[in-house]
């Protein structure tokens, strides 16, 4: 089965900075990969995502890039504003008998010191 | 309320009872999923319905039990759980064929 791993666990960034979280995968067949937060407390949300015929989409501060042939892609945070203090996942989805089967990473906790 | 619900928010019970996670879709979704976060663990994958069937049961011991009655209720019935079944659950939806994912506020349940 697939296997996503994330790196780093933990990050801090002095506010204003950019925070990069980056994840592989295993699978080839894996064809979109979403990004979500999930704040203390609160359920994971989608933030950005990209399919596997894209190389890289951005939307404001946020940036995702892709490289199908290392099978890496990462999540970029520009002008990091203490709000984007959270634990982040990415994650690697591919079509499996008909629905997408989503495999997360471990997450990484972000926090963005004022 | 809209988008992906769940009830209850919070339960405690004791490893010899018997109670209902209940999760309920508002957004039109016809794929439903059970996952559940540990501290320190990814989020991993339970049991998915794809058009009211289930399609994914991930090796999850059968002291867990899915039923998803119609596309919109989904409930995840509980019975002789462990400690170590403690845990955020979390339902989310989707479109099948759709990647993107909608999730619940979750169930935070801890077993005595």
């Amino acid at each position: 089965g697939e296997n996503v791993e994330q790196h780093p666990s933990t990050l801090s960034v002095q506010e204003g900075d950019s925070a990069v979280i980056k994840c592989t995968y295993s699978d080839s067949a894996s064809n979109y990969f979403p990004w979500y937060k999930q704040e203390l407390g609160k359920r994971p949300q989608l933030i950005i995502d990209i399919r596997s015929n894209v190389g890289e989409k951005k939307d404001q501060r946020i940036a995702v890039t892709l490289n199908k042939t290392a099978k890496h892609f990462s999540l970029h945070i520009t002008e990091t504003q203490p709000e984007d203090s959270a634990v982040y996942f990415c994650a690697a989805s591919m079509n499996s008998g008909g629905y997408q089967k989503v495999t997360f990473g471990t997450g990484t906790k972000l926090q963005v010191i004022p | 309320e809209t988008g992906v619900t769940q009830t209850p928010r919070h339960l405690v019970m004791g490893m010899t009872n018997k109670k209902s996670l209940k999760c309920e879709q508002h957004l039109g979704h016809n794929a439903m999923y059970w996952y559940k976060q540990s501290a320190k663990k990814p989020l991993e994958l339970m049991f998915v319905y794809s058009l009211e069937e289930r399609v994914e049961n991930n090796s999850v011991p059968s002291r867990f039990s899915p039923e998803c009655p119609n596309s919109s209720h989904l409930f995840l019935h509980l019975h002789t759980l462990q400690p170590e079944d403690s845990a955020l659950y979390l339902c989310a939806s989707s479109v099948v064929g759709v990647g993107e994912q909608y999730f619940g506020p979750g169930t935070r349940l801890t077993v005595t």
